[in-house]
């Protein structure tokens, strides 16, 4: 079955570069669609897609994030990371990367990480 | 890109039927069949429960349904279940290869 895991710092400190990996288990990493996403939740608000990632190294990305947003894909790792610059608090989330399908939707989550910009 | 349009709370007793609206623009839910729903409990990961508008993926109940009307998706639960309530968001696909969230909707099983 597939699974995907974050893992990052947990905290950042503003202006920093949050770094978060996804690592996914089953084997499957680079078949099928192969595309894999980010998305984020703020405390207490609604999901926010920030980008996603096709194998062949084909992004696109959240508009309004684009400028501090970098995805990128490692298959012989079977990971994909996010880093976001100059992160402020308003960037405190918890994290989710996903597999993203060819119709858009997201059909495979990771747990979540909490993270934190604080000083 | 703005958020796609959902009521903030909806709620049915046990065994009623409820609809949860999505409305968007013809650059997304209106111009692509790539509207999709999905389920998110206090503390967890979402869970897709609609794909493509209408599609069901293997393991969830057929008490959930999807449609669209130009501009609008809706999600139907029948058969409403104390299990049901949790948070629930539309997405869809964009004209600019982009996608979109809803704001979500808090479901209550009275």
């Amino acid at each position: 079955q597939l699974q995907l895991q974050e893992s990052g710092p947990g905290l950042v400190k503003p202006a920093e570069t949050l770094s978060l990996t996804c690592t996914v288990s089953d084997g499957s990493f680079s078949s099928g669609d192969c595309y894999w996403g980010w998305i984020r939740q703020l405390p207490g608000k609604g999901l926010e897609w920030i980008g996603s990632i096709y194998c062949s190294g084909r992004i696109s990305h959240n508009p309004s994030l684009r400028s501090r947003v970098t995805i990128s894909v490692d298959t012989s790792k079977s990971q994909f990371s996010l880093k976001l610059r100059s992160v402020t608090a308003a960037d405190t989330a918890v994290y989710y990367c996903a597999r993203h399908r060819s119709g858009g939707q997201f059909d495979s989550w990771g747990q979540g990480t909490l993270l934190t910009v604080s000083s | 890109q703005s958020a796609l349009t959902q009521p903030a709370s909806v709620s049915g007793s046990p065994g009623q039927s409820i609809t949860i609206s999505c409305t968007g623009t013809s650059s997304d839910v209106g111009g692509y069949n790539f509207v999709s729903w999905y389920q998110q409990h206090p503390g967890k990961a979402p869970k897709l429960m609609i794909y493509e508008v209408i599609n069901r993926p293997s393991g969830v109940s057929n008490r959930f349904s999807g449609s669209k009307s130009g501009n609008t998706a809706s999600l139907t639960i029948s058969g409403l279940q104390a299990e049901d309530e949790a948070d629930y968001y539309c997405g869809s696909y964009t004209r600019s290869d982009t996608l979109v969230f809803g704001g979500g909707t808090k479901l209550t099983v009275l």
